[in-house]
């Protein structure tokens, strides 16, 4: 099993500042995930993030927009830069990972919930 | 393309009744995997069931069963005796070849006393 942890669990911003998110995982794990969830909305996945490698952007998402850092096996940050309105979401991680009762998973994160003024 | 389609937007039954969620995808994968994760209100990701595409077997645990059918592409949730503490958005995803998952839009369940 996976626990994820996510800082913050929230934040209230300013347009055009970048809050930076960070993923912590007791485990380590090739593979993580950041996805974006607007409100009322299913998620979407923003990017693809692999230890030791560039992180992979989904269709609509940009380095320049969210960049992303993969320092370790257990760690990654997922930053939204030039926040506008329309960022206003809550951001999740995922990793794999293997349960208890053997059943393979994605596990995800807490979410940070942020709403951009 | 990959795609999952949560036809259903908003069910709403009384408790105690029986609810059925619909899930159809699409995927050109001969390997795939099925995701029923639940959001109640407070916003986690609760992990419900993952299938393999090779694994047609219903699945039940406790109130809740899954219908997996190839054939139709469908693999809908079924839960019995609601309780109110069943309401919330229930998501079918699909994780492909990259370990991605494709979500669909969510079905919101309202449970009513």
């Amino acid at each position: 099993s996976a626990v994820i942890s996510q800082k913050p669990s929230r934040d209230i911003c300013q347009r055009g500042t970048s809050l930076t998110i960070q993923c912590q995982v007791d485990s380590q794990v090739t593979m993580m995930f950041w996805y974006r969830q607007q409100p009322g909305q299913s998620l979407t996945l923003i990017a693809t993030a692999n230890q030791g490698s560039e992180a992979t952007y989904e269709s609509g998402f940009v380095i320049d927009k969210f960049p992303i850092s993969r320092p370790n096996l257990t760690f990654s940050t997922l930053t939204v830069s030039n926040m506008s309105p329309e960022d206003s979401s809550i951001y999740l991680c995922s990793v794999e990972g293997v349960r208890q009762d053997g059943q393979e998973t994605q596990y995800f994160g807490p979410g940070t919930r942020l709403l951009v003024l | 393309a990959q795609k999952v389609t949560q036809a259903q937007t908003e069910i709403s039954v009384v408790e105690k009744e029986d609810v059925t969620l619909d899930c159809v995808y699409e995927t050109r994968d001969t390997t795939y995997y099925l995701f029923w994760y639940k959001q109640p209100p407070s916003g986690e990701l609760v992990f419900l069931i993952r299938r393999n595409s090779f694994d047609e077997q219903n699945e039940i645990s406790g109130r809740y069963s899954w219908n997996f059918q190839k054939s139709t592409s469908s693999f809908n949730f079924t839960i019995t005796a609601s309780q109110v503490v069943d309401s919330a958005v229930y998501f079918c995803a699909l994780q492909d070849s990259n370990y991605q998952l494709i979500w669909g839009a969510g079905t919101k369940l309202i449970i009513k006393p």
